[in-house]
């Protein structure tokens, strides 16, 4: 089944403490994205991939890290979460030419 | 730059009456224009999309929308609201034939009202 998994579905932390959240999508993809979501501002996109190596800032990307080594994997990485980045996170692959995004199922995080 | 703008952030509707969800977006290039749904504590689930050919797109559970670049609009109507339709609805634009980020109006919630 062609899908995007992300882990953990559920996270509370403290401020401070590094944490990572995993993203694999199994369809091959080479686009692929990390959003936020908080009330009244929809979704945000954070980072973006268009392949191996390849990775870029979106429009909120302070305080959040990523890499790609693997076509498949992209985790976002919180080196010290602060509260503020509390919300729910969505990671998204697509084809690079292909106009539609596949959806994880998000990560709710809350950071104490 | 794209821009997506959700005119009301809370609609009210009676159980059976239409609902209209408005989107306008603003693009320089032939965009991609998506609706997605988010039900209480859920992810997002593709309404319907709309990429070339007809402006008039069905999606899932009885939504439409239909491209309307005259009015850069990409309005989500259903004819009759049930119950069951009440969750949160987004409007997405992204850029047609490139590696663009999807961008995300701020969202409207729908409620039903019995």
């Amino acid at each position: 089944e062609a899908q995007v998994t992300q882990n953990p579905r559920y996270l509370i932390t403290v401020t401070g403490k590094k944490l990572t959240v995993t993203c694999s999508q199994n369809m091959n993809h080479e686009y692929m994205s990390w959003y936020r979501q908080d009330p009244g501002l929809g979704l945000r996109q954070i980072y973006y991939s268009m392949n191996v190596e390849v990775t870029d800032k979106g429009d909120v990307p302070e305080g959040y890290k990523v890499s790609r080594k693997e076509k498949r994997n992209f985790p976002l990485i919180l080196e010290s979460p602060s509260p503020n980045q509390t919300s729910l996170y969505f990671c998204a692959s697509s084809l690079l030419a292909g106009p539609t995004p596949f959806f994880g199922p998000g990560t709710r995080l809350t950071v104490l | 730059a794209q821009s997506v703008t959700q005119l009301g952030s809370h609609v009210s509707v009676s159980e059976g009456a239409l609902v209209l969800l408005r989107c306008n977006y603003s693009s320089s290039v032939p965009p991609y224009l998506f609706w997605y749904v988010q039900y209480p504590n859920q992810g997002l689930q593709l309404l319907l999309k709309y990429t070339t050919g007809a402006t008039l797109v069905k999606g899932i559970n009885g939504f439409e929308a239909e491209f309307k670049k005259s009015e850069t609009s990409f309005h989500l109507t259903k004819p009759s609201a049930h119950m069951s339709d009440a969750a949160e609805y987004f409007c997405a634009v992204r850029t047609a034939g490139g590696n663009t980020p999807l961008v995300f109006g701020k969202g409207t919630r729908l409620s039903v009202i019995a």
